[in-house]
Order: structure tokens, then C-alpha cells, then sequence
């Protein structure tokens, strides 16, 4: 069965741009994830999904990071005004609902670069 | 959450049993023990979850003492093909708990020599 995508799988973009990152969840997942991955360190959370809502954007590192999930399904991570630093891959999951610390799915991740 | 401390990284032969040991000293009542692969280039991948005692699937087993301060990954007869990054991650299952993120470390690195 399909497992989660994202797109596209490279970014590359140069400072202060704007960028869009998706991903479309496994059907029926009502839970989705993003985290950010940089070299050589494990996954860091960024925020969750529950639904449409955003149930804890607490990772989320400033206000030019925002994501929207307006159909319960597909998401999209936005970044405002893109710094160096915010390079490295973007990671998006999903789960069943309800079960916090259940299976996650993970996508193959968006590596975006910024110049 | 409660903080994991793995081995940074292992090397080991084809055909051999790897054992990758957590310590998670400050590990709460509701907490389970979760391992996570990654390859490179992918997202990470489940590979097995735990409470207590022994867990076996068709990839790995997971060992954990009495006490669960700790807990033991162990992959038999491994391959080339299990050259990855093994996370070892611990949490609240209950879904009241509130907090849904999984907490990543580093890591173990595990490279399977020919």
C-alpha cells in the first residue's frame, strides 16, 4: 500500500525566500507529524496534527515556520523569510489517531537547502 | 520525557548477533521503549516496542530487566543490509498523556562489515 510522500523530495532556495513543503499522510490517518532532521542528529519535532487542528506546535522554532493541514489530510509546512540555518530534511509521519507514542510512518523526508 | 543514552556507534561482522544496549535511568510507570531504523536517505522506520521482559518480532528482539532503567535491541545474523542508525526512544502510550512527539537522540550507528 502507498506510504507517506512528500514533496518535493529537494529544495533548493536562497535566503529570505518562501518556501512549501508537503505531505500526504497514509489514508486514514488522522495523526500527522513534522520533524526536522540536520546532519549527523536524530529527528526533531516540530509540530502534530490531530484532525485539522494543530495539537502542539511547541517545536515549531520561531514564527516563520507555520502548517496547515485544512482537509485532515495533506499537509503543508511553510517557512517564511528562509534562513541558512534552516537547512536540512524536513520529515513528515503519520499514525492511527488517539494512541500518542504509536507507530509513526514515516515520508523519505524533503532536504531543503538554503543558499 | 524520560532521556536515552545509547552507543554512538557499533561495527559488526556479517552473520553475527548485534546487541544495541539503551539506558533510560529516569524511565516513568507508563512509559514503553521503542526502536526506530533509519537508512539513509529515508525516514526512520519501527522496528519494535516494549514494556517489560522479552519482545520478539520477525526483525529484532527487545530485552528489558526487571527494573527497565535499561533495554537491549538485539538483531540476529545481521547483513549488509542492516547498516543503519538505530534510535531507542521511550514515552507515555496513554493517550491522555498529551504530548504525541517522539524525542530522537543520536543514535547508534551500526555499520556490518563483509
Amino acid at each position: 500500500g502507498a506510504g507517506v510522500s512528500q514533496t518535493p523530495s529537494n529544495k533548493v532556495t536562497e535566503k529570505g525566500k518562501y518556501v512549501e513543503l508537503r505531505c500526504d499522510p497514509i489514508s486514514g490517518h488522522t495523526a500527522l507529524y513534522w520533524y526536522r532532521q540536520s546532519l549527523g542528529q536524530g529527528p526533531e519535532f516540530l509540530i502534530y496534527f490531530q484532525g485539522t487542528g494543530a495539537a502542539d506546535d511547541s517545536g515549531l522554532p520561531n514564527d516563520r515556520f507555520f502548517a496547515v493541514r485544512p482537509e485532515g489530510s495533506v499537509s503543508t509546512l511553510k517557512i517564511q523569510r528562509t534562513e541558512r540555518g534552516d537547512s536540512a530534511v524536513y520529515l513528515c509521519a503519520s499514525s492511527h489517531a488517539g494512541f500518542s507514542y504509536n507507530e509513526q510512518f514515516f515520508g523519505p523526508g524533503t532536504r531543503l537547502t538554503v543558499l | 520525557l524520560a532521556k536515552t543514552t545509547q552507543p554512538i556507534s557499533m561495527d559488526s561482522y556479517e552473520g553475527q548477533e548485534v546487541n544495541i544496549t539503551c539506558s533510560h535511568n529516569n524511565i516513568a510507570t507508563n512509559d514503553y521503549i521503542t526502536w526506530y531504523q533509519q537508512f539513509p536517505s529515508q525516514g526512520p522506520r519501527f522496528i519494535i516496542q516494549g514494556y517489560k521482559t522479552k519482545v520478539t518480532n520477525e526483525v529484532a528482539s527487545l530485552f528489558i530487566p526487571a527494573d527497565r532503567k535499561s533495554s537491549t535491541l538485539s538483531l540476529p545474523r545481521v547483513s549488509l543490509s542492516d547498516t543503519a542508525v538505530y534510535y531507542c526512544l521511550v514515552g507515555d502510550m496513554n493517550s491522555g498523556a498529551g504530548s504525541y512527539q517522539l524525542t530522537f537522540g543520536k543514535g547508534t550507528k551500526l555499520s556490518v562489515i563483509p
